[in-house]
């Protein structure tokens, strides 16, 4: 099946820090979309990609659809405790119905 | 305008038993994907349901079935329940082929 490989695993970082996690695939897919879980919720979307190449913002986040289709990014910048969770990175191939995901990335801000 | 809600939100199951999990998709959306995600892991897919029926399955065995009805709604429903199968099952709905999907908060299941 088509892997995600999401790194890294989990970083600790200081109030107002800049954060970068990506993702990478063996395959192509159509659409990149990067979720945040927090404790007892399901993912939440953060910012959906759907052309090679798109670099797109919300906020403080900012994400990249790679000109392979086969990798994505997200940065945060000047991070606050309220980013503390789980972020996923997830892939979705063309005319198919299902999304496959990253293991995660795990953050922690401290004040 | 009301999101993806599932229902109960948590459940204690035996092994062998059989167990219904239930999710209203978000309003305006007709399609709803179930997954599973087990701890510390990414959520992984089940199925999806469009127009009453299962339009595409991934990689899980003949115990996880499901159902949808014409409000929408959909069942997941898993019979023989197994340890392995503790997880918190999510519910994605959205409005057609390849649209992004929204997720419930999740029913978390433990089979003990």
């Amino acid at each position: 099946g088509q892997q995600l490989n999401q790194s890294p695993q989990s970083m600790f970082i200081q109030e107002g820090e800049d954060v970068s996690m990506n993702c990478t695939s063996s395959s192509i897919f159509n659409t990149w979309l990067w979720y945040k879980q927090e404790p007892g919720e399901g993912p939440v979307l953060l910012i959906a990609l759907y052309k090679a190449g798109e670099l797109t913002s919300n906020g403080r986040l900012t994400a990249q659809f790679g000109i392979t289709r086969k990798d994505s990014f997200l940065n945060i910048s000047a991070s606050i405790p309220s980013d503390v969770g789980i972020y996923f990175c997830a892939g979705q191939l063309p005319n198919n119905n299902d999304m496959r995901f990253g293991a995660g990335t795990r953050l922690t801000v401290k004040p | 305008d009301a999101g993806v809600t599932q229902s109960p939100t948590h459940l204690i199951k035996t092994r062998g038993q059989q167990v219904t999990l239930r999710c209203s998709p978000k309003s305006g959306h007709d399609t709803v994907s179930w997954y599973q995600q087990a701890l510390g892991q990414g959520p992984q897919f089940i199925f999806q349901y469009y127009e009453e029926e299962e339009r595409q399955r991934g990689n899980f065995p003949d115990r996880f079935s499901g159902h949808q009805f014409p409000n929408y709604s959909s069942e997941l429903n898993v019979n023989a329940l197994l340890l392995g199968d503790s997880a918190l099952y999510l519910c994605a709905s959205s409005t057609d082929l390849g649209e992004t999907q929204y997720f419930g908060p999740g029913t978390r299941l433990l089979v003990l």
